[in-house]
């Protein structure tokens, strides 16, 4: 079944250090979407990147899309404390009425 | 900037019961979602609604579970007689005609079935 997993599952990084999360997926897609979500809030869309597409970037985000590896990264450059977060990749089917969330990421900026 | 709601924020139901979760997706919107995400776990799709129909929909999706969309701005999924295992943060999304991908997600229900 498709699916988006995340690694590292926990990360821990000082502010101002850039952080890198992966995402690896198992079937073909549309699209791949990165989001963030706060501890016991709603989730907030990041990024889209879209198949045909192998970087994106969005102030201080940049994703990469290796569709060949069925692989995304996720950069978070300069990163303060408040990207302290939980932050989910999510794949959909051909079609794209289902969005496949991974695990997640957990990543803690010390201030 | 407009943004989807969810009422209520936190819904406590004995086992049995049935519960329905409230949602007001963004107004010029036409897919509508539901995800549900148990603690400390992934967020799961449960169904999605287009159309005033269900256009696909998770195995978790069972006879339980219903969506409607009654009104022309409110989306409910309602939960028939409700199971310990249901309890979980219930979230709506939903996405316009042309990227209909980027979801926008509401705040989240809580909901605890004691």
């Amino acid at each position: 079944s498709q699916q988006g997993e995340e690694d590292p599952q926990a990360l821990s990084i000082q502010e101002g250090e850039n952080a890198t999360m992966n995402c690896s997926y198992k079937t073909s897609i549309n699209n791949l979407q990165w989001y963030r979500q706060n501890s016991g809030r709603g989730l907030v869309h990041l990024i889209l990147i879209r198949s045909n597409e192998r970087e994106k970037h969005s102030g201080r985000l940049r994703v990469t899309l290796d569709t060949s590896k069925k692989s995304s990264s996720l950069l978070i450059t300069a990163s303060r404390a408040a990207d302290t977060a939980s932050y989910f990749c999510a794949t959909d089917a051909t079609g794209g009425f289902k969005t496949i969330f991974g695990a997640g990421t957990r990543l803690f900026v010390k201030a | 900037e407009p943004e989807v709601t969810q009422t209520p924020s936190h819904q406590v139901t004995q086992m049995g019961q049935e519960v329905i979760l409230r949602c007001v997706p963004i107004s010029n919107h036409l897919y509508f979602y539901w995800y549900r995400q148990i603690l400390g776990q992934k967020v799961e799709f449960l169904v999605s609604f287009y159309n005033n129909e269900i256009s696909e929909k998770s195995e978790i999706f069972d006879d339980q579970f219903s969506v409607e969309r009654p009104d022309g701005s409110n989306f409910t999924l309602k939960i028939r007689s409700t199971k310990l295992e249901d309890s979980a943060m219930y979230f709506c999304a939903s996405s316009g005609l042309v990227s209909y991908n980027e979801q926008f997600f509401g705040p989240g229900t809580r909901l605890t079935v004691l």
